[in-house]
């Protein structure tokens, strides 16, 4: 069954430097999803991605955050100045169409644990 | 904005216990909710939705538009449900397709 992954599963970087984490969404979905997770605390959605553009964005998605789909397979979430509280695990998801239609889930992948020392 | 609130963090149940989950969410409009698990060590995945109104690995849960709950229930726990659940909201219609999770209830059978 197709799955999605995500690479590395453990990053660790400094404040104020850069880091991108990557993703690879199964093959024919067309809608992109990241959210992540502080210790502790509840899964947030960050930002959604179709048709090259992103779709909605949380007050989390500020300026430092940046999505890009480089190719036709990779998914990319990049932190520009990394902050403490940017520590987190990191999921990406994807999906085949809208949930709203009634029909399609997010499929999510095993998230990237990033720790900003 | 969209809420979902899970009140319990751990609930522990010996095999063979009936076991709930409390999903209670607040949302202005028509909600699609949804349930996800993540049992050790692997991704969170799709446990059953309410549009599909199918029993998953014995599970069963019922929107009920009323009380704004979307409890998840099992008759008979197994030890290979422990895992943590998530209840999560999608807003139906609304652009960009983003779900709101709950904070999540560890659920342990024990023996």
């Amino acid at each position: 069954e197709p799955e999605v992954t995500q690479t590395p599963s453990h990053q660790v970087t400094q404040m104020g430097q850069e880091v991108i984490l990557r993703c690879v969404p199964i093959s024919n979905h067309l809608y992109f999803y990241w959210y992540r997770q502080i210790l502790g605390q509840k899964v947030e959605f960050l930002v959604s991605f179709y048709n090259n553009e992103i779709s909605e964005k949380s007050e989390i998605f500020d300026d430092q955050f940046s999505v890009e789909r480089p190719d036709g397979s990779n998914f990319t979430l990049k932190i520009r100045s990394t902050k403490l509280e940017d520590s987190a695990m990191y999921f990406c998801a994807s999906s085949e169409g809208l949930a709203g239609l009634g029909t399609y889930e997010q499929y999510f992948g095993p998230g990237t644990r990033l720790t900003v020392t | 904005a969209q809420r979902v609130t899970q009140p319990e963090k751990l609930l522990s149940v010996f095999k063979g216990a009936p076991v709930e989950l409390k999903c209670n969410y607040s949302y202005s409009g028509s909600p699609e909710l949804f349930w996800y698990v993540q049992y050790s060590r692997q991704r969170l995945q799709l446990l059953l939705r309410h549009i599909s109104r199918e029993s998953i690995k014995g599970f069963t849960a019922d929107l009920n538009k009323g009380e704004t709950s979307f409890h998840l229930k099992k008759p008979f726990a197994q030890e290979e449900d422990s895992a943590m659940y998530y209840c999560a909201l999608n807003p139906l219609a609304a652009a960009g397709n983003k779900l709101t999770f709950g904070g999540g209830t560890r659920v342990l059978v024990k023996p």
